[in-house]
């Protein structure tokens, strides 16, 4: 049972425009989120987050909204470059809940911006 | 800041011998390490949790004499893959986190992979 879903494998976005990246969970127990971006053969490098007593967290040209009554989150990007093109990973951790740290991790969404 | 680091980042063996994996937290203290695998395509797998000094906790369906994981310090934590077979090849990513000292968020860091190919 995957408890945090990331229905679109994959998305393409010209340079410049928004870059929307959706997630849901399944998991109520979740009250943190991340996004993390991966390039082939290396590992991922944090974004940014989100806890579940916000709705919004900005950080420059990524954005995370988050709406807990429908399980949801996405990232936006904004304005998207080329160099943004990677997978894309959101993951959600149980924080108040004594999860030991776990991450549970979609399986992620492949940005292409193109130029 | 927050950077991890390991060693190898590749590695090629053949069947039957054990590799260790590195993991190190260069510039930071972190309360937990993590051992990832990922096949192509795939997401992360949760292969086992550490805290140092103490015994891993492993996920379901990870055998934990093959996967032994040590963790000495608070900056290093090993994984050493016994009796390699074809079918552990895979991309095996290690995490810490979070920041030693601040349980506000769960974020964990991630090193930049060993690919293990064993033939």
């Amino acid at each position: 049972d995957q408890q945090v879903k990331q229905n679109s494998p994959s998305l393409s976005v010209q340079e410049g425009r928004i870059s929307i990246l959706n997630c849901d969970y399944t998991n109520s127990m979740f009250d943190y989120f991340l996004w993390y971006k991966k390039y082939p053969a290396e590992g991922p490098t944090f974004l940014i987050s989100i806890s579940s007593i916000k709705d919004k967290n900005e950080d420059g040209r990524f954005t995370v909204f988050l709406n807990k009554s429908a399980k949801h989150l996405s990232l936006h990007i904004v304005p998207s470059q080329p160099g943004d093109s990677a997978v894309y990973f959101c993951a959600a951790s149980a924080h108040s809940g004594g999860s030991n740290y776990k991450l549970t991790f979609g399986k992620g969404t492949l940005l292409t911006v193109n130029p | 800041g927050a950077v991890v680091s390991q060693h190898p980042s590749r590695v090629i063996c053949k069947s039957g011998t054990s590799v260790k994996i590195e993991c190190r937290s260069l510039d930071f203290q972190a309360t937990t390490m993590f051992w990832y695998r990922q096949f192509p395509k795939q997401s992360l797998m949760l292969m086992a949790t550490s805290n140092e000094g103490s015994k891993a906790t492993y996920e379901q369906g990870v055998e934990k004499d093959k996967f032994l994981i040590n963790h000495a310090s608070l900056t290093l934590s090993t994984l050493t893959v016994t009796s390699a077979h074809p079918e552990d090849s895979s991309f095996y990513i290690c995490s810490a986190g979070p920041l030693a000292g601040d349980t506000s968020t769960d974020t964990q860091y991630f090193g930049p992979g060993t690919r293990l190919t064993v033939l």
